[in-house]
């Protein structure tokens, strides 16, 4: 089936380690996104990615990183440096920049 | 920040049109109005868009009002599995970070029996 697949769906770290959750799609979507959301809040906007091998921030980057080396991949790493990482994350994608997005069900990382 | 403006919650009665709101009175021409929902613990469930002119598809029905500086969501025949938040966002169609989906805190809407 064509999707967004987000894996895994829940994920605990200790504190100090980097960690990197998986988004895959097989829609052939160009714009892909991360979003971050901490309980009773609307999302935010982490990174985006309009095309392959390009990326920018959004909002809330400052502690983590991603890469777009293939179309279908996405893949964000929450760093050491990011101060609560603890929260739910959404990754979504779109047939272009100004198309609906579509989401992913997410991953819940826990750190300790 | 988000350039719209939503009731924190709204209640409906199983099997009622449930009728939700939205507020965006600085939408410039060229910015869309996005609706999308989010089940407890998924990831939001895309519903529907529009421009200026009123939109309907198998989910729901959207009307914009002719100055387009608000909305209204409409799930004609609501049912227990419509609990859930509203989303309703504004959205650019231009490029780079202004065409984001930027969200806000939503409308939770309690479906009861």
């Amino acid at each position: 089936d064509g999707g967004i697949t987000q894996s895994p769906k829940y994920l605990f770290r200790k504190e100090g380690q980097n960690v990197t959750l998986s988004c895959e799609q097989n829609l052939n979507h160009d714009a892909m996104y991360w979003y971050r959301q901490d309980p009773g809040q609307g999302l935010r906007l982490i990174y985006y990615s309009q095309i392959v091998n390009d990326f920018q921030k959004g909002d809330i980057a400052e502690g983590y990183s991603v890469s777009r080396e293939k179309k279908e991949s996405f893949p964000l790493t929450v760093t050491s440096a990011q101060k609560n990482p603890t929260a739910f994350y959404l990754c979504a994608s779109s047939k272009a920049w100004n198309t609906e997005a579509f989401f992913g069900q997410g991953t819940r990382l826990t750190v300790v | 920040d988000a350039k719209t403006t939503q009731p924190p919650s709204m209640d409906c009665a199983e099997g009622r049109a449930a009728n939700l709101p939205c507020n965006h009175s600085t939408i410039s021409g060229n910015e869309y109005v996005y609706w999308y929902r989010q089940i407890h613990s998924q990831g939001p469930q895309y519903i529907i868009h529009g421009l200026k002119n009123n939109e309907t598809n198998e989910m729901a029905s959207l009307i914009i009002t002719e100055d387009r500086k608000s909305s209204t969501l409409i799930l004609p025949h609501a049912t227990l599995r419509d609990t859930a938040v509203y989303y309703c966002i504004v959205r650019g169609n231009y490029g780079g970070s202004q065409g984001n989906l930027i969200f806000g805190k939503g409308t939770k809407l309690s479906v009861k029996p």
